[in-house]
Formats: structure tokens, sequence, C-alpha cells
């Protein structure tokens, strides 16, 4: 079992619809998670992070974490053709890694 | 100058030569990181240095040799490297050392062809 896990894509959205990005963890241990946006031939750039159950909510993105079922999902709103990217989970473990998931490409179609 | 900055952008070099990657933060951080992001493949870890000490050896070939001379400063020196080396070689640093949990900001990479 991989220790972070996405959907590869790609996820086509309509422009001014919700974009869902998924991934799943395998350390129940797991304090911290981060969602990076890579562009294609750029790097990881950092949009949000969340620490504790529950949403957090930043401008249109919306970042949800349940521990108990070891899931984090970011939720992109009113999703526009610059959102088009590859979304990176990315979590610590308890050995004070962060383990990357393969990303997940979307497509936002005007 | 802000952020985290990766010399040079692209290199091309063949299988005998020797080259070094550099990598500069502005940010202040403890802990710096080199990634190696390969096509389809997620982020790998390679070396982890954390005030300026290195934590962190993902079992990286020793073709690949880091050196960090400060904590603003990592460099990945390499040599004989093979055709499967290509990647986009990342650094990373992170505040407050490694293994607290916090963000790590990227540098733009460097993009390395192997011949």
């Amino acid at each position: 079992q991989k220790e972070v896990e996405q959907n590869s894509g790609p996820l086509s959205v309509p422009e001014g619809a919700i974009a869902s990005l998924n991934c799943t963890y395998s350390d129940r241990g797991s304090q911290s998670f981060f969602w990076y946006r890579q562009y294609s031939g750029k790097s990881p750039e950092l949009i949000m992070f969340i620490y504790s159950n529950g949403d957090k909510e930043d401008g249109r993105f919306t970042a949800q974490l349940n521990k108990a079922s070891q899931y984090v999902s970011l939720l992109i709103r009113d999703s526009q053709p610059s959102d088009s990217a590859t979304y990176l989970c990315a979590v610590y473990n308890q050995g004070g890694k962060l383990i990357f998931g393969q990303g997940t490409e979307l497509s936002v179609k005007p | 100058e802000t952020g985290v900055t990766q010399t040079p952008r692209h290199l091309v070099m063949g299988m005998t030569n020797k080259k070094s990657l550099k990598c500069e933060q502005h940010l202040g951080h403890n802990a710096m990181y080199w990634y190696k992001q390969s096509a389809k493949k997620p982020l790998e870890l390679m070396f982890v240095y954390n005030f300026k000490e290195q934590t962190e050896n993902n079992s990286v070939p020793s073709r690949f040799s880091p050196e960090c001379p400060n904590s603003s400063h990592l460099f990945l020196h390499l040599h004989t490297l093979q055709p499967e080396d290509s990647a986009l070689y990342l650094c990373a640093s992170s505040p407050r050392g490694a293994s607290s949990n916090q963000p790590q900001h990227f540098g733009d990479g460097t993009r390395l062809s192997i011949l």
C-alpha cells in the first residue's frame, strides 16, 4: 500500500464548477497535511495546509480532513482555466518525512 | 531576493561529467531538502539537512553527493550519472528544522538531462 494515494486523473471540470480532489494516507499517526499545485514545468507551490479535523477555507479553496478515515480532500470552487495543474497531496508521517502522492491532474475547460 | 533559488535551471551533461547543483534560501529556514521528480512518479526525498547536519539519506546512490555549508546554502554534486538520473531536481526548505511538520517551500528546480 502506498503511503499517500491520489487518483492520477485527469480530472476534467467545466469552468465555474467545483473541483474535488481526494487523497488517502496510510500512517494513522500523521498530523500535518498539505496541498501543493504544480503547473507543467514548474515547481510545487503550497496552496493549503491543515492540521485539525474538519474544514479549512482560504478563498476559493477548502481543505477537508478526516483523520478517522485517513482522508484529506481539496475543493476548488468556481474553477478557472488557470487552476488547470497537477495537485499534489503531501503528508508528514510519524517518522517526520513529508510523503507526496503521485498527484492529480486537473483540467478546467472554458 | 526572496524564496528558494536554484541554479542552473537546466543542465545537460554526459555520463562522465562532474557538475553541481546549487540551492539558496532567503527565508531564514533551518532545514533544507533535495527531491527528485521523475515523470509520472511522486516526488522522491533524497537528502535532508537539519541545522546544517545531514539527517536523512534516502538510499541515494553515491554518485549524488550533497553539501550544506550553512543553513542558507545547499549543493548537490553529481558525477558519473546514469541516463535514469534525468529528472527535475527540487530543493526545498522549511522553518524550525526538519520533522517539525512545517510546510516546505520549493525552488524552481533544475531540469537535468543525462546524455
